[in-house]
């Protein structure tokens, strides 16, 4: 079976940092996805993780432990635009198995 | 267009209808996948077509859900005798073949009366 976990929810200031964890239980692990979702729109690519280790991306980074079953993602400087739904997925079997998402609210 | 197209955006129906929601992805891309996004819930996946592989449909609900995905291009997933536990937002996905990065449309929001 398959087993994600996220916080359900977040709140941070503009312009700090803020870090969602997320900690998984599958067989057949391929990888580690992050997804941005704003309301009523469509989920977007923020990450992709294989191997152990952080990958930077701009204000973005994301850290994969596979021997823990744990990842975070980092978002830095954070910007109004950043408050949105953070969807962590795992990958078996070609197919996402996501968790039920981090809602984050940056406030001013 | 660029990106995963669906439609409708939204759906009004009553209970013990059938639906259609229809979903182009983008252009050359070999993987199509459905997911439900129910309130408040996780995306749950559906089914996924590859080629011309028989789908995994493995997390399809029930009988009354089905889909197809004709020339290899645009696909239709259809809900038979619609229930109010369907109503959800159906999401659409597409990946090139050899890729990993799953794309998304915007999805179908449905609402069985």
């Amino acid at each position: 079976g398959q087993n994600i976990d996220q916080p359900t929810e977040m709140t941070a200031t503009e312009g700090a940092i803020v870090q969602i964890n997320c900690t998984y239980q599958t067989s057949g692990f391929n990888g580690l996805f992050w997804y941005q979702q704003h309301a009523g729109e469509a989920p977007t690519f923020l990450s992709y993780n294989v191997l152990d280790g952080l990958e930077e991306k701009g204000r973005f980074s994301s850290f994969l432990s596979r021997s823990k079953g744990y990842s975070y993602l980092l978002l830095k400087e954070l910007q109004m635009k950043d408050s949105a739904s953070y969807l962590c997925a795992v990958t078996q079997g070609g197919k996402l198995i996501f968790g039920q998402g981090t809602e984050l609210s940056v406030k001013p | 267009g660029a990106g995963v197209s669906q439609s409708p955006s939204n759906k009004v129906t009553e209970k013990g209808k059938d639906v259609e929601l229809r979903c182009d992805p983008i252009s050359g891309h070999t993987a199509l996948y459905w997911y439900r996004q129910s309130l408040g819930q996780g995306l749950e996946f559906l089914i996924y077509f590859q080629g011309n592989s028989a789908p995994d449909k493995s997390g399809l609900p029930s009988d009354r859900f089905s889909a197809e995905r004709t020339g290899g291009s645009v696909s239709t997933l259809t809900i038979q005798r619609t229930q109010q536990e369907d109503s959800a937002v159906y999401l659409c996905a597409s990946r090139e073949g050899t890729g990993d990065i799953q794309y998304f449309g915007a999805g179908t929001r449905l609402s069985v009366l």
